[in-house]
């Protein structure tokens, strides 16, 4: 089993649309999580910290089930510059070091 | 807004040539990491770095693989003597002391021919 595993997507969306990302990480020690954006070819970018009692970010919703090991991203009111790859990323334990998933790809259209 | 920054953003460089990959870590992160990220792959943790030594490594970092800081300022990695697979980008990050978020530089991508 992967240790984080996204569906790959492509999610094509129009503008305005709302949009629901799932990821599930296999390891129960895990100990915080996060959702990243990368577009293409650049560097992963933070989006957001994923807390247990959820957390929101203007368009932005990230929810956290531990008893499920999974996590999820919302993304409302879709814009054109949303468009990337999201990736769910884990911290072990230790110093640190993430674990990423493979990505999900959201287009965005007019 | 401090930022991670990387050198060179590409590299070329021939099968078994040595490379060094430079990063500028944001100036108060006590934590130094790199990760890659082959073509159309996710990506990988290969060190993490605090205190001047390494405090974790994948085993994709085998002897070939080497870091360093050098100075107050820099944080590298070194491949000693590259292979057709070395090919790929290649991310440092940095954290703070007490977060958990870490920020990534933009990146270095190195070829091998």
């Amino acid at each position: 089993r992967k240790e984080v595993e996204q569906d790959p997507g492509p999610f094509n969306v129009p503008e305005g649309a709302t949009v629901a990302f799932n990821c599930t990480y296999s390891n129960s020690a895990s100990q915080s999580f996060f959702w990243y954006r990368q577009d293409c070819r650049k560097e992963p970018k933070l989006l957001m910290s994923v807390y247990s009692s959820g957390n929101e970010d203007g368009r932005f919703t990230a929810q956290l089930n531990r008893a499920s090991q999974y996590i999820s991203l919302l993304i409302r009111d879709s814009k054109l510059s949303d468009s990337a790859t999201y990736l769910c990323v884990v911290k072990g334990g230790g110093y640190n070091k993430l674990i990423f998933g493979a990505g999900t790809r959201l287009a965005v259209h007019p | 807004e401090p930022e991670v920054t990387q050198t060179p953003s590409h590299q070329v460089t021939q099968m078994g040539q040595e490379v060094i990959l430079r990063c500028v870590p944001i100036s108060n992160h006590l934590y130094f990491y790199w990760y890659r990220q082959i073509l159309g792959q996710k990506v990988e943790f290969l060190v993490s770095f605090y205190n001047n030594e390494i405090s974790e490594k994948s085993e994709i970092f085998d002897d070939q693989f080497s870091v360093e800081r050098p100075d107050g300022s820099n944080f590298t990695l070194k491949i000693r003597s590259t292979k057709l697979e070395d090919s790929a980008m290649y991310f440092c990050a940095s954290r703070e002391g007490r977060a958990v978020e870490q920020y990534f530089g933009p990146g270095t991508r190195l070829t091998v021919t």
